[in-house]
C-alpha cells in the first residue's frame, strides 16, 4: 500500500470550506484513496473514497488530480463538529488492511 | 440502531489478569476488524475475520486470540496483561475485503487500562 503525507495541522473558520491535502505519489493503478476522521475519542468514521474520478457525497468531495499523484478533501461549511483528526489512506482492495498516518488534525474556530 | 458496539467501554484491570473484550455487528458484513490505539494516537490494525476465518494477524503476541463465534460477532480475548496493553481498541465491519465498495465502519472504542 502507497504511502500518504497530510500536513499535521490545518486551522478552519466555521462557515467556510476546509481543505485538506493529502500527498500519495507512490500510488499505483489499483489503490484507492480514503479518508477516514476521528473525532476526540470516538471510533473513526469513513467520509468518502475514490479511485481516478472525483468524488462527492453528503459529507465531502474528494478531488483527485489526473495523475493520481495527490488528492484533497474538501468539507464545504465547516462546522464546530468537524473538528477532528482526518487520515488519507491509499487502499489496495485485496486485503482491506487500513494503515493508518498520523493524519491532519483540522481544527474549526468559531 | 448502534451498527457496531463494543462492551465494556471501560476496563480497568491489573497486570498478569486475562481480560475479554466483545464485539458485535448488526449490519450484516461479513468482513471484522480488531484495531489498537496507543497513546501517541496512533491506529493499528491487529486482526481481521471474514467469514469467521482469520485473513490478517498483525504479528500481534499470542496473549491476543480473537474468536468469531458467528460472523457478527468478534471478540478480543487477552492473557496475562501488561502495562504496554493499555491502549484504546476499536471493533469494526465492512462488507467487503477491500473491494471498490469497501468502507469500514467502527465501534465507540474499549478503553483498556493495566495497573
Amino acid at each position: 500500500d502507497a504511502k500518504t503525507t497530510q500536513p499535521p495541522s490545518m486551522d478552519c473558520a466555521e462557515g467556510r470550506a476546509a481543505n485538506l491535502p493529502c500527498n500519495h505519489s507512490t500510488i499505483s493503478g489499483n489503490e484507492y484513496v480514503y479518508w477516514y476522521r476521528q473525532i476526540h475519542s470516538q471510533g473513526p468514521q469513513y467520509i468518502i473514497h475514490g479511485l481516478k474520478n472525483n468524488e462527492t457525497n453528503e459529507m465531502a468531495s474528494l478531488i483527485i488530480t489526473e495523475d493520481r499523484k495527490s488528492s484533497t478533501l474538501i468539507l464545504p461549511h465547516a462546522t464546530l463538529r468537524d473538528t477532528a483528526v482526518y487520515y488519507c489512506i491509499a487502499l489496495t482492495s485485496n486485503t482491506g488492511k487500513l494503515i493508518f498516518g498520523q493524519g491532519t488534525t483540522l481544527q474549526v474556530k468559531p | 440502531d448502534t451498527a457496531v458496539s463494543q462492551t465494556p467501554k471501560y476496563l480497568v484491570t491489573q497486570m498478569g489478569n486475562d481480560k475479554s473484550i466483545k464485539c458485535e455487528q448488526n449490519l450484516g458484513h461479513d468482513t471484522m476488524y480488531w484495531y489498537k490505539q496507543d497513546s501517541k494516537k496512533f491506529l493499528k490494525i491487529m486482526f481481521s475475520y471474514n467469514n469467521k476465518e482469520l485473513i490478517i494477524n498483525e504479528t500481534v503476541p499470542n496473549r491476543f486470540s480473537p474468536k468469531s463465534p458467528d460472523k457478527a460477532h468478534l471478540n478480543l480475548h487477552i492473557n496475562s496483561l501488561e502495562l504496554g496493553d493499555s491502549a484504546v481498541y476499536f471493533c469494526a465491519s465492512s462488507q467487503e475485503v477491500g473491494g471498490p465498495t469497501y468502507e469500514q465502519y467502527f465501534g465507540p472504542g474499549t478503553r483498556l487500562t493495566v495497573t
